[in-house]
């Protein structure tokens, strides 16, 4: 079945650097890959996404890249700042939407 | 707009009865999932409505945990006979689009403890 490995599983980083969350997937089909971030105690939502027909996406400091021939996917934070800390989930969707475990990331003063 | 709305917000009981938790998605969405989050855990898909019919009820735990879905609106998750590992955060997302391609939007969840 499908299934999604998400690295690392913690994360710090310096605040200003930047930080990089990767991901990989077992179906082929998969056409649908979004991010949430999940706060301490919140909702998870949703701060980007891409489909299988792009290779790349930005919005402001998150930008996320797919490589469909290697099947994974990453999403890239630049500039890190404090209310960056969070869980991050990548997601992999065909039929079935899969999560990976979650990164736990850290901004460091 | 509203967005997705649990209730209870926290719900304490004792092992063995049977609780029932609530979802309110955003109106006009017709795809509605349950996930459970364990503490520090990932999420745990349970169960997946397109409308009012459950095509995906793969994430399921037991026969003990059930959940419906009226109107193409809201969707209750019952679950029998709790023991002390249902204890977990239930989590309701709602989505526009019937097919898993659309982003979801979470609900707060309802924080369960079985003591």
């Amino acid at each position: 079945g499908e299934n999604v490995e998400q690295h690392p599983s913690t994360l710090s980083v310096q605040e200003g650097d930047s930080a990089v969350i990767k991901c990989t997937y077992s179906d082929s089909a998969s056409n649908y890959f979004p991010w949430y971030k999940q706060e301490l105690g919140k909702r998870p939502q949703l701060i980007i996404d891409i489909r299988s027909n792009v290779g790349e996406k930005k919005d402001q400091r998150i930008a996320v890249t797919l490589n469909k021939t290697a099947k994974h996917f990453s999403l890239h934070i630049t500039e890190t700042q404090p209310e960056d800390s969070a869980v991050y989930f990548c997601a992999a969707t065909d039929d079935k939407i899969i999560f990976g475990k979650g990164t736990r990331l850290h901004i460091l003063p | 707009g509203a967005g997705v709305s649990q209730s209870p917000s926290n719900k304490v009981t004792e092992k063995g009865k049977d609780v029932e938790l609530r979802c309110d998605p955003i109106s006009g969405h017709t795809a509605l999932y349950w996930y459970r989050q364990s503490l520090g855990q990932g999420l745990e898909f349970l169960i997946y409505f397109q409308g009012n019919s459950a095509p995906d009820k793969s994430g399921l735990p037991s026969d003990r945990f059930s959940a419906e879905r009226t109107g193409g609106s809201v969707s209750t998750l019952t679950i029998q006979r709790t023991q002390q590992e249902d204890s977990a955060v239930y989590l309701c997302a709602s989505s526009l689009s019937p097919q898993h391609s659309q982003p979801q939007h979470f609900g707060d969840g309802t924080r369960l403890s079985i003591l």
